[in-house]
């Protein structure tokens, strides 16, 4: 099984600034045949199912709002809220859908300081 | 619009079987396989399993294997995930995903989830 492991487990963060999630996984979700990486980010606010944010690790999903944005490659990848809006407010998770079983990652609070 | 709605809250008794449901609308439902993923109160995410609306292929985890099935009516665009020999530990929100995009023969990111079916087991 890949296992996802995401840091910082909580983060505060002034409206306005940047917050960085890191997730990293245990063997690279990259695929060489299609040159992608197989790794999503969804938000999840209480008592919601989770939505998805960015897949292909970078494309960013229809209506989420550009200060989310998503980077790396391989093992390692970063989701980035550029400027903390209060509706950020949220546990962010990583999954990886290179193989099954699929997993995500712990999760990441994100809360306004 | 693209909406799973999923079947209400169930309390069982440990033993028990349990049969959640999912209706999609809005969209082709045999374009598209649906995962089921559950949590846990106070947790996080974890997939259960995954079926191709388009012939009824599944992919389970593992640690699931032997308690699970999932199945589709496609007359109906409904998709079931039954877990038997319920445990406490499978207290949990139960939820259906759709994939993020057309099946393109191998996994994907889920793109549409449903409302989430509340499951207790307790005796």
């Amino acid at each position: 099984d890949i296992e996802m492991t995401q840091s910082p487990d909580s983060l505060a963060v002034s409206l306005g600034e940047r917050a960085t999630i890191n997730c990293k996984s245990s063997q690279s979700v990259f695929y060489s045949s299609n040159n992608k990486n197989f790794l999503a980010w969804y938000q999840q606010k209480p008592g919601q199912p989770p939505k998805l944010l960015i897949y292909w690790a970078s494309t960013r999903q229809s209506g989420v709002p550009d200060r989310f944005s998503g980077s790396g490659s391989g093992t390692d990848f970063t989701l980035t809220i550029s400027s903390l809006q209060a509706e950020d407010v949220a546990v962010y998770y990583c999954h990886q859908y290179y193989s099954s079983p699929l997993t995500f990652g712990g999760g990441t609070k994100v809360e306004i300081k | 619009q693209v909406q799973l709605v999923q079947s209400g809250a169930e309390v069982k008794k440990p033993g028990a079987s349990v049969k959640v449901s999912c209706k999609a609308s809005g969209y082709i439902f045999t374009s598209y396989g649906i995962s089921w993923v559950r949590q846990a109160p106070g947790q996080g995410l974890e997939w259960m399993g995954w079926i191709s609306t388009s012939n009824g292929n599944t992919n389970y985890a593992q640690k699931l294997q032997g308690r699970v099935t999932m199945t589709t009516d496609t007359s109906t665009r409904i998709a079931y995930m039954e877990l038997r020999s319920l445990r406490s530990d499978d207290t949990a929100v139960y939820y259906c995903a759709r994939d993020q995009q057309v099946e393109l023969g191998y996994f994907d990111s889920l793109g549409v989830w449903g409302q989430g079916t509340t499951v207790t087991v307790s005796s």
